[in-house]
């Protein structure tokens, strides 16, 4: 089974700033890579799919890019609302994994 | 838009089957495969499978397979996650998520979650 690989497990960073996340599958999943966020309490939300295809509502400071087996998501200018965990997914057949999660924390 | 209403939570004692509803509305059911994820508490997403509510096909991740039964009634716009022989490892919310069936968008929308305490 491909393993889905995420980092760093949490980082602290403060509102205005670039972050990060990166994730690495074990084999070649081509593009089928999706970004959720999690808020305590609260479902995930799909922010990005296809890699680096932005889910329609999500603002732009959000992006994904990378394929094959690393990837990464971005997050320019942080904002108070986006502190929350991340998990990365790969769905390109069974079984579908997620990533460990990334905590971003308020520095 | 698509909706996902979970049932409620439940308290179960070990040994115990519990069965969550997920009632989808706001489109076509069969449009839809929906999955299931675990979510123990403070941890991490874990996928456990995927049923098709157009023919009942199921799909396991090897942690669940032996002890979940996913079902989909088109009938009434509603999957079913069941989970026997609880434990307490078993204590967690359960999510269910759709899979657009004609297109590659990842898990686009979730349920509320449902919360399944396992304790004698």
């Amino acid at each position: 089974d491909i393993q889905m690989t995420q980092s760093p497990p949490s980082l602290s960073a403060s509102v205005g700033d670039r972050v990060t996340i990166t994730c690495r599958a074990s084999q070649d999943i081509s593009t089928f890579l999706a970004w959720y966020q999690q808020k305590p309490g609260k479902a995930p939300n799909l922010l990005i799919y296809a890699a680096s295809t932005l889910q329609s509502g999500v603002p732009s400071r959000f992006s994904g890019s990378g394929s094959g087996t690393d990837f990464t998501l971005t997050i320019s200018g942080l904002q108070p609302e986006d502190f929350a965990t991340y998990y990365c997914h790969k769905y390109n057949r069974a079984p579908w994994a997620f990533g460990q999660g990334t905590k971003v924390e308020i520095k | 838009e698509v909706q996902l209403v979970q049932s409620g939570a439940e308290v179960k004692k070990p040994g115990a089957t519990v069965k969550i509803s997920c009632t989808f509305s706001g489109s076509s059911f069969t449009d839809y495969y929906i999955h299931w994820v675990h979510q123990a508490p403070g941890k991490g997403l874990e996928w456990m499978g995927r049923v098709d509510p157009e023919d009942g096909e199921t799909v396991f991740a090897e942690n669940f397979q032996d002890r979940v039964s996913l079902t989909a009634d088109a009938s009434i716009d509603t999957a079913y996650m069941e989970l026997s022989s609880l434990r307490s490892e078993d204590t967690a919310t359960y999510y269910c998520a759709t899979d657009f069936r004609y297109g590659d968008y990842g898990l686009d929308y979730w349920g509320q979650g449902t919360l399944v305490i396992v304790s004698s």
